[in-house]
């Protein structure tokens, strides 16, 4: 079956702790994005990629890095210098960046303590 | 303002009730995405549409391009409806492919 998988589902971290969520697709998309979700607001995107090795910043992209070094994968990073780390974290894909259909992980819910 | 305004916030109904969500934008679009997110947190694709009205069991979404409005309407509702109802739009213009999302209504039917 194609779709995106994240993993893992909950994390849980200490302050000061660099942690790095996985998202990886078997669609044969190019483009891949990254989202942030809070309480009571709208998805906010934090970096996307169009193609492999290329990926750009989104709204919210302090504090976080992403590498895009094969086209299935798509991890983020949540550095030490992101000041409120926790939140829901979808990754999606789509099959190019100008297609509007985005299609989407489960999710990762980070905890920072 | 929000670019994009979705009402109500959170929705409370029998089951078997119509339910109507709605979503106003402030810009220009080519294209309105309605989505759901489960309680789990997975989010699925229900519509896209540009004009006019589409239909699928017993979800049906209309827009009003001139009124810059969409709702989402479900009718017969059942629990297994209850979730989080997202509206995202995909701004005019060859660049502006990135979505600008709503915050999303909260559906909750009761037995």
């Amino acid at each position: 079956d194609g779709g995106i998988t994240q993993s893992p589902k909950y994390l849980f971290r200490k302050e000061g702790q660099n942690v790095t969520l996985s998202c990886e697709q078997n669609l044969n998309h190019d483009a891949m994005y990254w989202y942030r979700q809070d309480p009571g607001q709208g998805l906010r995107l934090i970096y996307y990629s169009q193609i492999v090795n290329d990926f750009q910043k989104g709204d919210i992209a302090e504090g976080y890095s992403v590498s895009r070094e094969k086209k299935e994968s798509f991890p983020l990073t949540v550095t030490s210098a992101q000041k409120n780390p926790t939140a829901f974290y979808l990754c999606a894909s789509s099959i190019s960046y100008a297609t509007y259909e985005q299609y989407f992980g489960p999710g990762t819910r980070l905890t920072v303590t | 303002k929000n670019e994009v305004e979705q009402s109500p916030q959170n929705l409370t109904a029998q089951e078997g009730e119509f339910i109507t969500i709605n979503c106003s934008y402030s810009v220009g679009i080519s294209a309105l995405h309605w989505l759901q997110q489960h309680p789990g947190g997975g989010i699925v694709s229900l519509f896209m549409l540009s004009s006019g009205k589409k239909k699928h069991g017993r979800l049906i979404a209309t827009i009003n391009i001139q009124e810059k409005h969409s709702s989402l309407h479900i009718t017969a509702s059942h629990p297994r409806d209850s979730a989080v109802y997202i509206c995202a739009v995909k701004g005019s213009g060859p660049s502006n492919y990135q979505l600008i999302w709503g915050a999303g209504t909260k559906l909750i039917i009761k037995p």
